[in-house]
């Protein structure tokens, strides 16, 4: 069905709460990743994943971690929420074919906040 | 610095009109670029692709890319209320999404 998605979609967070934003995906696809989106910031990525226990750090993971245990499954966690991690969380997915069939495919993302 | 840059911010095109949206990269292994359209509440969505030197055409949207100034455009004819949306250029060293950086996003609105 080609459809990356994304739980929960909202959540409100105390900080120093720990959060668990969760992804699947329906496509097999090798790679995955962990975006955030702030007004005026564009896209960040925050890890990205090539496949089961195969995680990197992307541009700001500080503050962030990822598991992967199975290829349609990749997690993200925030031990202790600051909230300056207040966000919207975007995941996605590409398989590992070049050109048009290595688009990036978005979930519908996870809104935080963290009070 | 931003590696990819995006203008205008934003962008009021009437209905049936024409937008056009411009996007640089000032970082020269990025020769392969992406657009990706956001509508309110959604994620964003691959609308196309170009890697070559010229033009593509999808429908109402045509993409120019001019590898020597690593200069990439959207244009998009006849502009509907459904191409209100946020539209980033996203750009890599190779053909593959894993390397892709993206802009800051020109906001279209399109009105009646």
């Amino acid at each position: 069905d080609m459809k990356v998605t994304q739980m929960p979609r909202y959540l409100i967070k105390r900080m120093g709460e720990n959060v668990l934003l969760e992804c699947g995906q329906d496509m097999s696809h090798e790679t995955m990743y962990w975006y955030r989106q702030d007004p005026g910031l564009g896209l960040q990525l925050i890890y990205i994943s090539y496949d089961v226990d195969s995680n990197s750090e992307g541009d700001i993971p500080k503050g962030y971690r990822v598991s992967r245990k199975k290829r349609e499954h990749f997690s993200l966690i925030l031990d202790s929420a600051k909230t300056n991690q207040t966000s919207v969380y975007f995941c996605a997915s590409s398989s590992l074919g070049g050109g048009d069939t290595g688009q990036l495919y978005f979930g519908e993302g996870s809104k935080l906040t963290v009070l | 610095q931003q590696k990819v840059q995006q203008s205008p911010e934003s962008l009021s095109v009437p209905e049936g009109g024409m937008a056009s949206l411009n996007c640089t990269s000032s970082d020269r292994n990025f020769q392969y670029f992406w657009w990706y359209r956001q509508h309110s509440g959604e994620g964003p969505k691959a609308l196309m692709s170009i890697f070559s030197d010229g033009d593509k055409k999808e429908g109402r949207f045509t993409a120019h890319l001019n590898k020597a100034s690593l200069h990439v455009s959207l244009h998009i004819r006849d502009s509907q209320p459904s191409d209100s949306a946020l539209y980033f250029c996203a750009a890599s060293e190779s053909n593959y999404a894993q390397g892709l950086t993206f802009g800051l996003g020109t906001r279209v609105s399109v009105f009646p």
